[in-house]
Formats: C-alpha cells, sequence, structure tokens
C-alpha cells in the first residue's frame, strides 16, 4: 500500500525559509523509475508543480521558482525534502508530495498523494 | 511553458446527465494528459492517464478522449459523489502543468 504524509511549520512569517518533509511507504525512491514531486494549491485555486527528485537523485525545478527551491531526499529513500526560501504571503498554499510516474514513456502523471500540509506566510 | 486552458469554469448537471469538460494545450502533448478529481478538503484523485486510460478503481462511467492539443473528460452518467473540481494535467514536459480547474455540481 502506498502512503505519503507531507509535514510542515503550518505557519512562518515573511522572509524565512520554509521547510517541508515528505515521508512515504510502500514504495522506494531507490528503485529504478521512481520520482517523487511537490505540488502547491493555495485555497481555492490550481495546482502548481514545484519540483520532483528522481530514484538517480536527479532533480527538476519549476522555472518560474528555480532560484528558491531547493529538494532532496534522505539516504533510507523514504523521505523527500522542500526548502523555499524568501518566502512570502503568495507562498500561502496546501503543499502536497505526490508519487510520480513515468507513464507509457509518454507521460508522467500523479498516482499517489499525500493529504498535503497547509502552509501560511503571516506576519 | 506548455499552458492548459480548461473549460467549463463551472458546471451543474442532473443525475445521470452526460458531462463534458473540455482541455485544450498550447501546444502539442501527444496525448500526455491526465485529469484529476478533487472533492472538498482532500487530495487530487488521478482519474485518466495518457489522455484515455483509466486509472485502476476509477468508475468506467469516466472516459477520456483527444489528441493534439484539444482533450475531453467524459462522465456518462452523473453521480453525486462526482461533485468537486476537475483538472488536467500535461505530462510531456517539464514543468508540468495543470488547468484553471473545473467545478461539477449537481442540479
Amino acid at each position: 500500500q502506498v502512503t505519503l504524509k507531507e509535514s510542515g511549520p503550518g505557519m512562518l512569517q515573511p522572509s524565512k525559509t520554509l521547510s517541508l518533509t515528505c515521508s512515504f511507504s510502500g514504495f522506494s525512491l531507490s528503485t529504478s523509475g521512481m520520482v517523487v514531486s511537490w505540488i502547491r494549491q493555495p485555497s481555492g485555486k490550481s495546482l502548481e508543480w514545484l519540483a520532483a527528485i528522481d530514484w538517480d537523485g536527479d532533480k527538476y525545478y519549476n522555472p518560474s521558482l528555480k532560484s528558491r527551491l531547493t529538494v532532496s531526499k534522505d539516504t533510507s529513500n523514504t523521505q523527500v525534502f522542500l526548502k523555499i526560501t524568501s518566502v512570502d504571503i503568495a507562498d500561502t498554499a496546501t503543499y502536497y508530495c505526490a508519487r510520480t510516474r513515468d507513464t507509457m514513456g509518454i507521460t508522467t502523471d500523479f498516482d499517489y498523494w499525500g493529504q498535503g500540509v497547509m502552509v501560511t506566510v503571516s506576519s | 511553458d506548455i499552458q492548459m486552458t480548461q473549460s467549463p469554469a463551472s458546471l451543474s448537471a442532473s443525475l445521470g446527465e452526460t458531462v463534458t469538460i473540455q482541455c485544450r494545450a498550447s501546444e502539442d502533448i501527444y496525448s500526455g494528459l491526465a485529469w484529476y478529481q478533487q472533492k472538498p478538503g482532500k487530495s487530487p484523485q488521478l482519474l485518466i492517464y495518457g489522455a484515455s486510460s483509466l486509472q485502476d478503481g476509477v468508475p468506467s462511467r469516466f472516459s477520456g478522449s483527444g489528441s493534439g492539443t484539444q482533450y475531453s473528460l467524459k462522465i456518462s452518467s452523473m453521480q453525486t459523489e462526482d461533485e468537486g473540481v476537475y483538472f488536467c494535467q500535461q505530462g510531456l514536459k517539464y514543468p508540468l502543468t495543470f488547468g484553471s480547474g473545473t467545478k461539477l455540481e449537481i442540479k
């Protein structure tokens, strides 16, 4: 059974660094082809893909936020982390991690999602 | 980035009615399209991948079609539990991008 769960600070002040953790089970990020992504969603709005890391340690970032993002994984391959520097009110959102799969060699989608963690940026 | 334009933004349907939601990509995505359903307070759930493949466990009343830049999601017989927001997502290239969503309600 595949499960993912996000954790984070809940609230932080502008200009600080947001640190998020995705803990998962049911698969290993050391398995060839495995990828985990971070996606966020402001309340009442659409989804924005932020970053991904694959089984080989390759990292992918949304160019619109790349300078502020760092994605990493732990050595046991059961956790993925995301850091966002210099947060602003616009970073207030629910943050999800999701297992990301390369399907049929032609498309990438998200087949398992965590429950999400709400992050509020406020002074 | 590939832009995804979804329509309509909202719609209401009667029980048993057929519902269609459209998604247009800013360039050819070669069937690299997925559809998700999101219910209030919940995370999105994958319904369709590769434009027309049904994800395991998803009811057969859901179907996807399309090619090139134009795609659609069809619900053949609207049920109460189908209320929610639907998103399309292109999976051809990074950065992966989503449509703006369609809110579906029971009439």
